[in-house]
């Protein structure tokens, strides 16, 4: 069955240091993968999304995540986290022609000033 | 920029109840769904939504669950008979496309 897994939980960094969070999926066939941002208090918000071409994604707010087909992986990184990062993380991959969404279990990243 | 609307943003019911949750997509939107997030566990998908039909559904929706776009702007999740363990976070989502869903804020349904 197609998973999706985020390695890290919770997150906590000072601001200035850089992030990684860890997603790794499982799905044989095409892949489309997504990155969303939810802020506290807020709906899911798009970070990013890679569906083909360059697997290193650029998105909003300084995010970028990379696609490594071989290690089935699509993390997540910002070389320099802000208080206003403070959201949880979600991975995400789509699992059939419908649009299904397959979700991570969510990483919360806590940034300290 | 428009955003995908979902009334009411907290119901509480006793079990049993049958509950109603609203959604507004986007307008020009073709696609939508619903998911649900349990506390503390994953997003999960509920069923998806296209040309007024259901495209695909989870094992969570069972008979109790239905969708329906009663007037071409709402689209509304209804549980017949509810249970302690539909209390969760319920999501809308839609798209233009299948790659690109937008969220919205949220329902959070308690079932006493």
């Amino acid at each position: 069955a197609q998973s999706v897994s985020q390695h890290n939980h919770h997150v906590i960094l000072s601001e200035a240091a850089s992030l990684e969070l860890g997603c790794n999926y499982s799905y044989g066939g095409t892949v489309n993968l997504f990155w969303y941002v939810q802020y506290p208090g807020q709906h899911l918000q798009l970070l990013l999304k890679y569906f083909s071409g360059d697997p290193l994604v650029k998105g909003i707010k300084g995010f970028e995540a990379e696609f490594i087909k071989s290690k089935f992986s699509f993390n997540l990184r910002k070389p320099s986290v802000q208080w206003s990062d403070t959201a949880e993380y979600f991975c995400a991959v789509i699992s059939s022609n419908t649009g299904k969404l397959i979700f991570g279990q969510g990483t919360t990243l806590q940034v300290k000033p | 920029e428009p955003e995908v609307t979902q009334t009411p943003s907290h119901q509480v019911t006793q079990m049993g109840q049958e509950v109603i949750l609203r959604c507004v997509p986007i307008s020009n939107h073709l696609y939508f769904y619903w998911y649900r997030q349990i506390l503390g566990q994953k997003v999960e998908f509920l069923v998806s939504f296209y040309n007024n039909e259901i495209s695909e559904k989870s094992e969570i929706f069972d008979d109790q669950f239905s969708v329906e776009r009663p007037d071409g702007s709402n689209f509304t999740l209804k549980i017949r008979s509810t249970k302690l363990e539909d209390s969760a976070m319920y999501f809308c989502a839609s798209g233009q496309a299948v790659e690109t869903q937008y969220f919205g804020p949220g329902t959070r349904l308690l079932v006493l």
